[in-house]
């Protein structure tokens, strides 16, 4: 199976900061990396996929990076809805594999 | 507009069983892939079950194989998924989804539904 480790699990900042969320897979996924956004008592919303492809309607501010075994999100001027959890997704072989999950929390 | 409804939930008790429905609307069912996937209280995601659009190919991680059965209906555009042998840790939020794949993109749960808590206690 292929793990997704990502880190940090928890990141403090403020509106207007930027951050970055990084992905660790276990073996080379070959850019097959997902991510969502996940609000408390939301489901998870799709936001990336094949690892810089940003989903229809998700605002240009999200960007995703990286290749082989190491991906990153990154979110430029965060906004006041931006402070959720975040998972990542191994999407090149099942089982399909989640990272722990970082939550991104108002400063 | 996409929906996805899930059904079904509730208490059981550890050694029984539970089935949950998933009724999507607003899209062409018997096109796509679906999907079930958990959430443990205060836990991360964790991928359950996927079948393929036909229903004829069916995945599981090796957590529930042999426990839980993912099946569809098309005439009805319901999913389902069957549940036997529960156990404490399956106690979760499970998510109903719509899944793409694509040719050097992967796989991924492009709609989700809004999820339905399955509690196994005594």
């Amino acid at each position: 199976d292929i793990q997704m480790t990502q880190s940090p699990t928890s990141l403090a900042a403020s509106v207007g900061e930027s951050v970055t969320i990084t992905c660790l897979a276990s073996e080379d996924i070959y850019g097959s990396l997902v991510w969502y956004q996940q609000k408390p008592g939301k489901s998870p919303q799709l936001l990336i996929y094949g690892a810089t492809i940003l989903e229809d309607g998700i605002p240009s501010r999200f960007s995703g990076s990286g290749s082989d075994t190491q991906y990153s999100l990154k979110i430029n001027s965060l906004q006041p809805e931006d402070f959720a959890s975040y998972y990542c997704q191994n999407g090149l072989s099942t089982p399909w594999t989640f990272g722990g999950g970082t939550k991104l929390e108002l400063k | 507009e996409v929906q996805l409804v899930e059904t079904g939930g509730g208490l059981v008790q550890p050694g029984r069983s539970l089935k949950l429905s998933c009724v999507a609307s607003g899209f062409t069912f018997n096109n796509y892939w679906m999907s079930w996937t958990r959430q443990a209280p205060g836990k991360g995601l964790e991928w359950v079950a996927s079948i393929t659009n036909s229903g004829g190919s069916t995945y599981y991680p090796d957590s529930v194989k042999g426990r839980f059965t993912i099946s569809r209906d098309n005439a009805q555009n319901t999913l389902y998924l069957q549940m036997n042998s529960l156990r404490s840790e399956d106690t979760a939020t499970y998510y109903c989804t719509r899944d793409i794949t694509i040719a050097a993109i992967g796989y991924y749960f492009d709609y989700w539904g809004q999820g339905v808590m399955v509690t196994v206690s005594s």
